[in-house]
């Protein structure tokens, strides 16, 4: 089934522990990104990219990385977790390139909690 | 800056139409998407309006005024289904597909 595959489903951390939230996708799209929503504040920005090899910061990057080696993943890093990271992570992708429409495909998501 | 604005909850009830509105301001603008979320899935896409005007697509249509900062979904039949929160995103130029999320409408329809 073609579409955007997040991992893991729901995660409960440590504060100050490494954490890679995973995001696959097999629709060949350009761009990826990440994003996180929290209650009140809707969707934001964290990383994105254009395409492999090139990544970008959004609106709130602090304290996460991103790399994107190839076309079809988009790993998020959080090197050492606080309680203020806890939320849901979307990844999402687009295929701007062709369309230009900026339809955003997103992942099911992943819980985080950092305790 | 950067703002969206949308109202947080609506209640309707079936086979009402109910029309969710959301006001814009930010640095550029070429675009504006609905999204419908699910509690507990993933946004989906409605609609994508570049030009002024109304889009219908089956029961949901959306209408942008570019010269007021201004669009609405409208939901015609509502079904229970339609119980969702409904986002409301600008995208800054023609060429990115960095939106900016409003903070979404709970849409609750009773029977």
């Amino acid at each position: 089934i073609a579409g955007i595959t997040q991992a893991p489903t729901s995660q409960i951390l440590a504060a100050g522990r490494r954490m890679t939230l995973r995001c696959t996708q097999d629709m060949r799209h350009n761009a990826m990104y990440w994003y996180r929503q929290d209650l009140g504040l809707g969707l934001r920005l964290i990383h994105y990219s254009n395409t492999a090899g090139t990544t970008g910061k959004g609106e709130v990057p602090d304290g996460y990385s991103v790399s994107r080696a190839n076309t079809d993943d988009f790993p998020l890093t959080l090197a050492s977790a606080v309680p203020s990271q806890t939320s849901v992570y979307f990844c999402a992708s687009s295929d701007s390139y062709s369309l230009n429409t900026g339809e955003l495909f997103f992942g099911e998501g992943s819980r985080l909690t950092v305790l | 800056g950067q703002n969206i604005d949308q109202p947080t909850e609506m209640t309707a009830t079936e086979g009402a139409i109910v029309q969710i509105n959301c006001t814009y301001q930010t640095s550029g603008f070429n675009g504006l998407f609905w999204y419908q979320q699910h509690a507990g899935e993933a946004p989906t896409f409605l609609s994508y309006n570049v030009l002024d005007g109304l889009e219908e697509k089956g029961r949901f249509s959306s209408f942008l005024s570019r010269s007021k900062g201004y669009s609405y979904l409208l939901l015609k039949e509502l079904q229970m289904k339609d119980s969702a929160s409904y986002l409301c995103a600008a995208q800054p130029s023609y060429n990115t597909d960095k939106l900016i999320f409003g903070t979404g409408t709970r849409l609750q329809v009773f029977p």
